[in-house]
């Protein structure tokens, strides 16, 4: 069956401008996740998703960045304002609700803000 | 100091050499997973350990609850093993913490 997508496979704007991430999780894992990748570092937790409601969003970083998923598959990843400090990987990945659930990733949004 | 450290951060060695990574972590954990990235950016689970020890292949982790600290070993290395081994805590019920990954290269 179809991984994790996500969707565009990179993206470049300018600075101030406002980007959408999309992540499409594989069918029937009702827990998705959004993590953030800076060079040479590793993934950084932003926002963990059950079903549609976000059960953890300690990890985004300000009031900027917004995440949905209205029907409980798809994720939207919302950054307002962007900055160059946004730039990054954006990493999604989904899997079944349970403690220490194998997690399958996305192959992420190469995000470069100007 | 972060909470998931590992060690080393870039290792090189000659295939069929055997490899250790480390990872110790600060906090209370439910699980730990050891992640395998390649270039380009996919990452994939390795194992997900909560006590003792698993073999995958030419793959071993190993995890010290009392030690807060776990290890992937790889035998026979080879250079298709060239990657970055991510290790990362789950925290809670879900929630995933980083190491800095440890960048291996394995040379023919």
């Amino acid at each position: 069956g179809a991984g994790v997508s996500q969707t565009p496979s990179n993206k470049v704007t300018e600075k101030g401008k406002y980007v959408e991430l999309r992540c499409d999780p594989i069918s029937g894992h009702t827990a998705l996740y959004w993590y953030r990748q800076s060079l040479g570092q590793g993934p950084e937790f932003l926002i963990y998703f059950q079903g549609t409601g976000a059960a953890d969003d300690s990890g985004l970083p300000n009031d900027r960045f917004f995440a949905v998923r209205p029907e409980g598959s798809v994720s939207t990843l919302k950054i307002q304002r962007t900055e160059r400090g946004d730039s990054a990987v954006y990493l999604c990945a989904s899997s079944l609700i349970g403690v220490g659930e194998t997690q399958y990733f996305g192959p992420g949004t190469r995000l470069l803000v100007l | 100091k972060n909470e998931v450290e590992q060690s080393p951060q870039n290792l090189t060695a000659q295939e069929g050499e055997f490899i250790t990574i480390n990872c110790s972590y600060s906090v209370g954990i439910s699980a730990l997973h050891w992640l395998q990235q390649h270039p380009g950016g996919g990452i994939v689970s390795l194992f997900m350990l909560s006590s003792g020890k698993k073999k995958h292949g030419r793959l071993i982790a190993t995890i010290n609850i009392q030690e807060k600290h776990s290890s992937l070993h790889i035998t026979a290395s080879h250079p298709r093993d060239s990657a970055v081994y991510i290790c990362a805590v789950v925290q809670g019920a879900q929630k995933l913490v980083f190491g800095q990954g440890t960048r291996l290269t394995i040379n023919p």
